[in-house]
């Protein structure tokens, strides 16, 4: 079993819809939760940054941490063709033991 | 502010035959990871620096080594190559270490035939 599962799609959905993409771990050490975002021939980009439970919003994004269910989302509002590109949740623990684990990422496309 | 540079960006190679990555992280940044991205396997960690000491190893074989120089520049090296050696290879660099809060480069696509 890997330490981080996340369905790698594809996802497809209509401009303007929410999307909702999501992960699983195994790991209860893990403390910090990342969503990247990655465009086609291009190096992944930090979309949101975590640190334990909770939910985090950054404009038409949300991000949510249920450490209790071992689980976190992503979610975006209103979306839009240039969201389309792979997602991928990242984690890792606080210590220096730790290095961060990617999941396989999810491929998105809105179509307009 | 630059990015995360890194070079070459793309390389072809023969089996057996040796490669060096470079990556010169974001200004005032300290700590560099690099990552090897395939389709099949996704984003597999490779080694974590930190003030020119490897913190953290993933399990990758022996043939894959880095360094990091005293400038927080990294280099990474890949010996006696093979045909599964064929990846994007990422850099990333943060300011500090143990947060995940990683910025990429565009990567060094590596192809060996």
């Amino acid at each position: 079993q890997k330490e981080v599962e996340q369905d790698p799609g594809p996802l497809s959905v209509p401009e303007g819809a929410i999307v909702s993409l999501n992960c699983t771990y195994s790991n209860s050490a893990f403390q910090y939760f990342m969503w990247y975002r990655q465009y086609s021939r291009k190096g992944p980009e930090l979309l949101m940054y975590t640190y334990s439970s909770g939910n985090k919003e950054d404009g038409r994004f949300t991000a949510q941490v249920d450490k209790s269910s071992k689980y976190i989302s992503l979610f975006i509002r209103d979306s839009q063709p240039s969201d389309s590109a792979t997602y991928l949740c990242a984690m890792r623990g606080s210590t220096g033991g730790f290095k961060t684990i990617f999941g396989a990422g999810t491929r998105l496309f809105v179509k307009a | 502010k630059a990015g995360v540079t890194q070079t070459p960006r793309y390389l072809i190679k023969t089996r057996g035959q040796q490669v060096t990555l470079s990556c010169s992280p974001i200004s005032g940044h300290r700590s560099v990871s690099w990552y090897q991205q395939t389709p099949g396997q996704g984003l597999q960690f490779l080694f974590e620096y930190f003030s020119e000491t490897q913190r953290n190893k993933g399990n990758f074989p022996g043939r894959f080594s880095g360094r990091q120089f005293s400038n927080s520049r990294s280099e990474m090296n890949v010996s006696t190559l093979e045909l599964g050696d064929s990846a994007l290879y990422l850099c990333a660099s943060s300011l500090v270490p143990d947060t995940g809060e990683l910025f990429f480069g565009e990567g060094s696509r590596l192809t060996v035939l």
